[in-house]
């Protein structure tokens, strides 16, 4: 029972232009969300989060946006570098069980 | 380094043997956690330790799989009997009391002949 999803798993984007990344999930008790990135090799580093009382959260080029209504989450990278090629990973938990749950991941590649 | 260390960072080893995992979280954290990325998936949660309290084991797979917690610092990950199945990356976290973000190492590369 995959209870986070990341239906797209690769995309590719211009240089400059802006990325998003979309995640799915079904648990309404989640009620903490965290975007991560990773590259090849190395562990994934944590990239932005967003709680549930909110609908956005931003942090210079990235962006969360969260539906609670649709359960769904967005992250938008604009405008978007090639070091932000790399693979995306959504994570939701909440609160009280600091155990994540993760999706499946998004490759995302960004074109010169 | 004051990031999430793991040892050793690729592991082959044959079909029934056993193997030992080792994780050294950030100075301070007092969560720590182990997961696993098989090919083409997700990370799965496998256990949780958070201070002395009793760990979150429910995620381990089998009873081949185990883990302890010494001083409430480094981590072992200990995996009997090794299966093909047991191929994946092992990959070990840590956070501050009751928070996130979890701080992930690089990961132990397991792979089962």
């Amino acid at each position: 029972d995959q209870q986070v999803k990341q239906n797209s798993p690769s995309l590719s984007v211009q240089e400059g232009r802006i990325s998003i990344l979309n995640c799915d999930y079904t648990n309404s008790m989640f009620d903490y969300f965290l975007w991560y990135k990773k590259y090849p090799a190395e562990g994934p580093t944590f990239l932005i989060s967003i709680s549930s009382i909110k609908d956005k959260n931003e942090d210079g080029r990235f962006t969360v946006f969260l539906n609670k209504s649709a359960k769904h989450l967005s992250l938008h990278i604009v405008p978007s570098q090639p070091g932000d090629s790399a693979v995306y990973f959504c994570a939701a938990t909440n609160f009280g069980n600091e155990k994540l749950t993760f999706g499946t991941g998004t490759r995302l590649t960004i074109i010169p | 380094g004051a990031g999430v260390s793991q040892s050793p960072s690729n592991k082959v080893t044959e079909k029934g043997k056993d193997v030992e995992l080792r994780c050294d979280p950030i100075s301070g954290h007092t969560a720590l956690y182990w997961y696993r990325q098989s090919l083409g998936q997700g990370l799965e949660f496998l256990i949780y330790f958070q201070g002395n309290s009793a760990p979150d084991k429910s995620g381990l797979p089998s009873d081949r799989f185990s883990a302890e917690r010494t001083g409430g610092s480094v981590s072992t990950l200990t995996i009997q009997r090794t299966q093909q199945e047991d191929s994946a990356v092992y990959l070990c976290a840590s956070s501050g009391t009751g928070s996130q973000p979890q701080h992930f190492g690089d990961g132990t590369r397991l792979s089962i002949l």
